[in-house]
């Protein structure tokens, strides 16, 4: 079936450097595309989304890209900071506005000192 | 403002107990989603409700588990009898259709010995 998945379950960077967070997709009828940051014991928090008439959006320190010929998204974390460390999830959804989101495996990210 | 509420948080049972979990959406809110998380599957959709009715229950893993909405502000999910393999995060979303973004309460972490 259809998925989507991340390609690095870890990623280690040092504080304020920039990472970049990546997920590919494979459902050609998803619409809206959405980053989760999880953090120990806690519910997935929205970070950024992007709908599909879009390839780019920027937040606070974070933008999301979407490539829709090679089905790849991203999340760039500009740089960052002790707290940035967390579960990163892209989601996708298709089919409209009722229908739940399909979550990635997720990626962990570590920060350095 | 209240986000998602879900009870327990925490809940240790035998194998064979029933299992009934809660959640509380935000106000407001017309469409409501229970996720389970683990480490092997990651978040799996197992059923949403818009406007109080099950839209899809695709992903509920067979008939140990059931969910009911009896309003707008009152969802249960419920496992009977419940098996080891059923210890996981169980998480509880809310939305307004067509906004995008879930909202997700902190979980309930099952342990079924």
């Amino acid at each position: 079936g259809e998925s989507v998945g991340l390609h690095l379950p870890t990623l280690s960077v040092q504080e304020g450097d920039n990472s970049i967070i990546n997920c590919a997709y494979s459902n050609s009828a998803s619409d809206y595309f959405i980053w989760y940051k999880q953090e120990s014991g806690k519910g997935p928090q929205f970070i950024i989304d992007i709908r599909s008439n879009m390839d780019k959006r920027q937040g606070q320190r974070v933008t999301v890209l979407l490539n829709k010929t090679v089905k790849h998204l991203s999340l760039q974390i500009a740089a960052t900071q002790p707290g940035d460390s967390a579960v990163y999830f892209c989601a996708e959804r298709s089919g409209g506005g009722a229908d739940g989101l399909t979550f990635g495996k997720g990626t962990h990210l570590i920060i350095q000192p | 403002d209240a986000g998602v509420i879900q009870s327990p948080r925490h809940e240790v049972t035998e194998m064979g107990q029933e299992v009934t979990l809660r959640c509380k959406p935000i106000s407001g809110h017309n469409s409501l989603f229970w996720y389970r998380q683990t480490m092997m599957r990651g978040l799996e959709l197992l059923i949403y409700f818009n406007n109080n009715v099950p839209i899809d229950d695709s992903g509920m893993p067979e008939d140990r588990f059931s969910a009911k909405m009896p309003n707008a502000s009152f969802s249960t999910l419920k496992i009977q009898p419940s098996e080891p393999r059923d210890s996981a995060v169980y998480f509880c979303a809310s939305t307004m259709t067509g906004t995008g973004e879930l909202f997700f309460g902190e979980g309930s972490r099952l342990t079924v010995l």
